[in-house]
């Protein structure tokens, strides 16, 4: 069964501090990408990759950096937390080969709230 | 960066009604999809649309890529409790081999008792 794996599903976190949230699928994708989720903004892109190393900034990428060292995980981060950044983050991946579908499997999400 | 407008935002509905949501663009769009997304978990696709003026079913769900290519529409009919959650449209733009998807703002779906 195909997975995209969220390290933690609930942080808690104070501003000012670095925050990692990790990601790993097991479908060899090479299109990975990180949302936020908010009521009533549905889901934003923040930065997503189509390979190893590479990255492309998304619609709201101001305070965001991400890292892809691995083909399978990409990881996003949060140089100083602020409380705008409470939110769900959603990572996905998505496949390049054919037929391309242009279907996303999302993770199960991981819930910031940042005090 | 653009957003998609889903409307409506919330339903609060019966068990056995038919719902109808839709999803408007100022953009034109190459493929259309339709997320649900269960309490607690991520979304997961139900239907594809690839052309326009496509109606595609799954089961009791029915969803048209506009001809316009600006919009879709999504109707489930005789709702059922496991119909409850929130559902996102999608768009994509093929633009040289451009995969990014623009979703819409969502709509909640509540079953009432």
């Amino acid at each position: 069964d195909v997975k995209v794996t969220q390290s933690s599903r609930y942080l808690v976190k104070r501003t000012g501090e670095k925050v990692f949230l990790e990601c790993v699928q097991d479908m060899d994708h090479e299109n990975m990408f990180w949302y936020r989720q908010d009521p009533g903004l549905g889901l934003r892109l923040i930065y997503f990759s189509y390979d190893v190393k590479m990255k492309e900034k998304g619609d709201i990428p101001e305070g965001y950096s991400v890292s892809r060292e691995k083909k399978e995980r990409f990881s996003l981060i949060l140089e100083s937390a602020s409380t705008n950044q409470t939110s769900m983050y959603l990572c996905a991946s998505s496949s390049s080969g054919l037929p391309n579908t242009g279907e996303l499997f999302f993770g199960e999400g991981s819930r910031l709230t940042v005090l | 960066g653009q957003q998609l407008n889903q409307s409506p935002q919330s339903m609060f509905i019966q068990e056995g009604e038919d719902v109808s949501m839709n999803c408007t663009s100022s953009s034109i769009f190459n493929t259309w999809l339709w997320y649900k997304q269960d309490p607690g978990e991520g979304p997961v696709l139900l239907i594809a649309l690839y052309k326009a003026g496509e109606l595609t079913s799954n089961g009791r769900l029915t969803a048209q890529f506009g001809i316009t290519r600006k919009d879709s529409f999504l109707n489930i009919s005789a709702s059922i409790p496991s119909d409850v959650g929130i559902y996102f449209c999608a768009g994509q733009r093929r633009d040289f081999g451009n995969e990014k998807l623009t979703f819409g703002t969502g709509t909640r779906l509540t079953i009432i008792p």
